[in-house]
């Protein structure tokens, strides 16, 4: 099976910069997707990653260390909509389908 | 390009009673998933459809089943309510083949059972 571990909550300030982390556990990983979902809606992607390294797209950034198992997103000039949770989510063997971590709750605050 | 609908958006039932909901994916996709989504457990796997067969299952008793249409719409059914069952049921679909893998998903259909 898999294990993927994220923080529960982080609060952060409109403007600054927040890392949120993603740690995890598996075999025969195929790639390492980040989701936005805010309440009540469904979640939306935000970036996938299958090489070490960083990937930038916009205010939002994902970093992946395979070797490490652990990955982060990187949320710049942060807004009061960014808050939202934030899903880490895995694929691995034989299948694409990627299992989900808990998800991270985001409150920005001015 | 339409999205993902799932319908009903909301439901009651009572335990004992069975369900089923829908879910139509984007044209052209024809891999579903169905995913069960709680506060305390988040976002957990139910089974995947491509082309009218179940082709990856999570874990989940067998009152959880589901089939998928040549139209490649999808329905799931869960017999037998408990009140864990209570949640809020996320359908995705994605294009097979594509770079990411990108699952899109519905609003969802929120289940509650008393």
């Amino acid at each position: 099976g898999q294990n993927i571990d994220q923080p529960t909550e982080m609060t952060a300030t409109e403007g600054a910069i927040v890392q949120i982390n993603c740690t995890y556990q598996t075999s025969g990983f195929n790639g390492l997707f980040w989701y936005q979902q805010h309440a009540g809606e469904a979640p939306t992607f935000l970036s996938y990653n299958v090489l070490d390294g960083l990937e930038e797209k916009g205010r939002f950034s994902s970093f992946l260390s395979r070797s490490k198992g652990y990955s982060y997103l990187l949320l710049k000039e942060l807004q009061m909509k960014d808050s939202a949770s934030y899903l880490c989510a895995v694929s691995s063997g034989g299948s694409y389908i990627p299992t989900f971590g808990r998800g991270t709750s985001l409150i920005v605050h001015p | 390009k339409a999205g993902v609908t799932q319908t009903p958006r909301y439901l009651i039932k009572t335990r004992g009673q069975q369900v089923t909901l829908s879910c139509s994916p984007i044209s052209g996709h024809r891999s579903v998933s169905w995913y069960q989504q709680t506060p305390g457990q988040g976002l957990q796997f139910l089974f995947e459809y491509f082309s009218e067969t179940q082709r990856n299952k999570g874990n989940f008793p067998g009152r959880f089943s589901g089939r998928q249409f040549s139209n490649s719409r999808s329905e799931m059914n869960v017999s037998t309510l408990e009140l864990g069952d209570s949640a809020l049921y996320l359908c995705a679909s994605t294009l097979v083949g594509g770079n990411t893998g990108e699952l899109f998903f519905g609003e969802g259909s929120r289940l509650t059972v008393l």
